[in-house]
């Protein structure tokens, strides 16, 4: 079975600083999907950014970008320039490309940003 | 807003009770997911229905029971109501193609008393 880990439960961060939150997964599959979450007071998901495991390519969405190791099956997220907005808890999940599958999160990680 | 729709917000009852659920997919979508989110805790995956079927479940306790309709909403049930069955319940949809993106509705949040 696919495990998701997020060994964070909670970040902080300053102001216009960078921060890195951590995701490893366990699977056997060799094709699938990893996402970042961001899930804020409102409660709502909304999705950061999204990477496909045969691309080595790290995605990148402004100032959100991964750091994708397969080998190492870590998929981590940086934040640059933090704002306030990004306050939050961040979820990592993962999906096997089998098409129309689920989503299985890690426990996430709290982010605050100090002003 | 992801286009994904779920009614009540909130919802508040007693234990022992039943409630429903009700979720609308964004148009296209034929898939739609149940997660079950407990306090500050991350999202688990109860269900799935693809083009009305049952196709997976997940962490899923046999007073809970979901269906999808023809056209295409889907309902969660949940019955004899414990304090423990209080979280945030969402659904999200997705039509199957690259990525399997799946888009969240805003929850709706039952509360046990």
């Amino acid at each position: 079975a696919q495990t998701v880990t997020q060994s964070q439960p909670e970040m902080s961060v300053q102001e216009a600083e960078t921060v890195t939150l951590s995701c490893t997964y366990d699977t056997s599959e060799s094709d699938y999907y990893l996402f970042w979450y961001k899930q804020p007071p409102s409660r709502q998901m909304i999705l950061v950014i999204r990477q496909e495991a045969y691309k080595q390519q790290n995605a990148t969405e402004n100032r959100f970008s991964v750091n994708f190791q397969k080998a190492a099956k870590s998929f981590s997220l940086k934040i640059s320039d933090s704002q306030l907005g990004d306050a939050a808890m961040y979820f990592c999940a993962y999906t096997p490309n089998f098409g129309n599958e689920k989503l299985t999160f890690g426990t996430g990680t709290r982010l605050t940003i100090i002003p | 807003d992801s286009g994904v729709t779920q009614t009540p917000k909130h919802l508040i009852t007693a234990t022992g009770q039943r409630v429903t659920l009700r979720c609308s997919p964004r148009s296209g979508d034929l898939s739609v997911y149940w997660y079950q989110q407990s306090l500050d805790q991350g999202l688990q995956f109860l269900i799935q229905y693809y083009n009305g079927e049952e196709r997976a479940k997940g962490n899923i306790l046999e007073r809970f029971s979901a269906q999808q309709f023809p056209d295409l909403h889907s309902e969660l049930n949940l019955s004899s109501l414990e304090l423990g069955d209080s979280a945030l319940y969402f659904c999200a949809s997705s039509c199957g193609d690259s990525y399997n993106e799946q888009f969240f509705g805003p929850g709706t949040r039952l509360t046990v008393l």
